[in-house]
């Protein structure tokens, strides 16, 4: 099984602050197989960046990610209050053919 | 656009099936792509369930393999979950979800299944 861990599992930050997030797995990850979700409570998860680096539809330019093989990251270039959501990756490969990172929430102060 | 809605009984004793539906509205699910189940535990953590394919062939995760069973009905455009032998550590909300592009790009609403006598 391919591990994803997340760090940190828990960040704050403040409007306007520049945050990364990273997924270290435990295998390697073709980039084409690395996906990132935001989750806000009560909600289902949404496809916030796929193939380690392409925004989904609707996500805004101020996100970004990056990563190859078995190192990836999430950047906010400038958080903003709405950001505050748990962030999940996810890989695409192996036996089983999907897992998920445990999550890193942000936390807005 | 493509949606889908998860439906089932929200308690199963132990030792039970838990069988959940996914009805899809907006694609017709023998046309592409793979569509699978997801359960979020309480705690938060992910763990992918499995998937039946456009063509009708399954996926499933290792850890669950001699309980869980995913199939359809084309005719109703609908893919079914079932999961035998359930204890209290399968307590979780149940998504599905339509795999494109090895992402996960459409998602139900989620459905809490609670395992209690």
């Amino acid at each position: 099984e391919n591990v994803l861990t997340q760090s940190p599992a828990i960040m704050s930050a403040s409007p306007g602050e520049k945050v990364t997030m990273t997924c270290r797995a435990s295998s390697s990850v073709s980039s084409s197989y690395l996906h990132w979700y935001q989750q806000k409570s009560g909600a289902s998860p949404k496809l916030w960046i796929y193939s380690t680096s392409n925004l989904a539809s609707g996500v805004p330019a101020r996100f970004s990610g990056s990563g190859s093989g078995t190192s990836y990251s999430l950047t906010i270039s400038s958080v903003e209050a709405e950001d505050a959501a748990t962030y999940y990756c996810q890989q695409y490969s192996g036996y089983p053919l999907i897992t998920f990172g445990a999550g890193t929430k942000l936390e807005l102060k | 656009d493509v949606q889908l809605q998860e439906s089932g009984p929200g308690l199963v004793k132990p030792s039970q099936s838990l069988s959940l539906t996914c009805s899809v509205t907006g694609y017709s699910i023998t046309s592409g792509y793979y569509w699978n189940w997801i359960r979020q535990f309480p705690g938060n953590k992910l763990e992918w369930m499995g998937y039946i394919s456009y063509d009708g062939s399954n996926n499933y995760n290792p850890s669950l393999k001699n309980r869980i069973s995913i199939t359809r009905d084309t005719s109703k455009n609908q893919f079914f979950l079932k999961l035998n032998s359930v204890t209290t550590e399968d307590t979780a909300t149940y998504y599905c979800a339509r795999e494109e592009g090895f992402s996960l790009a459409y998602w139900g609403q989620g459905t809490l299944v609670t395992v209690s006598a």
